[in-house]
């Protein structure tokens, strides 16, 4: 098992530029998330689908738009990247309810120029 | 509004010190996890606790659900626990996360 993969590891775009984050996950899990991490922050959440077909909004939405485009995969797309979201961000899993641990991708670490 | 709060924010300790790590949080929780994250920036549970106590090695973790507190143990300290330990609650279909515990275990 893979468990979470995320790709790209590392992107550097330029202001005004649009990209893709890919999530994928292999343990059948219902939900998923996306997650910015700061300095000094902490995690925040910025999308998170409880199941397939579902997308929510979290904490810090603002500039993302996110598919969840099967029960494996989930994305999070930059329209127009601001230096503000240079960030490293997070995917993660879980199966759905009330329990049940999160399972984190290594992250992608992205700079906005 | 985040609302875990967790202290210290930087610890330094002699191989072999016995570790605690404090989390609080104000409002009701499903549960309450603890995560390892390595200097290379991945992100693992350790824990998720609902009540109680629970222990996994050197490691324990505690909650009081009245207090609205869980605390992180480490005994005998190892250069290799040194991490950012970062707590979350879990409240409804979100996680609310801990600016984090940076630890720092000498030899």
């Amino acid at each position: 098992n893979a468990g979470v993969t995320q790709t790209p590891k590392f992107q550097v775009l330029k202001t005004g530029q649009s990209m893709t984050l890919q999530c994928a996950q292999d343990m059948n899990h219902n939900s998923m998330y996306w997650y910015r991490q700061d300095p000094g922050m902490g995690l925040r959440l910025i999308y998170y689908s409880a199941s397939e077909g579902t997308t929510d909004k979290g904490e810090v939405p603002n500039g993302y738009n996110v598919s969840r485009l099967n029960k494996r995969e989930f994305s999070l797309r930059l329209e127009s990247a601001a230096p503000s979201q240079t960030s490293v961000y997070f995917c993660a899993s879980k199966i759905s309810g009330m329990g049940g641990e999160q399972f984190f991708g290594p992250g992608t670490r992205l700079t906005v120029l | 509004k985040n609302e875990v709060e967790q202290s210290p924010q930087n610890l330094t300790a002699q191989e072999g010190e016995f570790i605690t790590i404090n989390c609080s949080y104000s409002v009701g929780i499903s549960a309450l996890h603890w995560l390892q994250q390595h200097p290379g920036g991945g992100i693992v549970s350790l824990f998720m606790l609902s009540s109680g106590k629970k222990k996994h090695g050197r490691l324990i973790a505690t909650i009081n659900i009245q207090e609205k507190h869980s605390s992180l143990h480490i005994t005998a300290s190892h250069p290799r626990d040194s991490a950012v330990y970062i707590c979350a609650r879990h409240t409804g279909n979100q996680f609310y996360f801990g600016t984090g515990t940076s630890l720092t275990v000498i030899p």
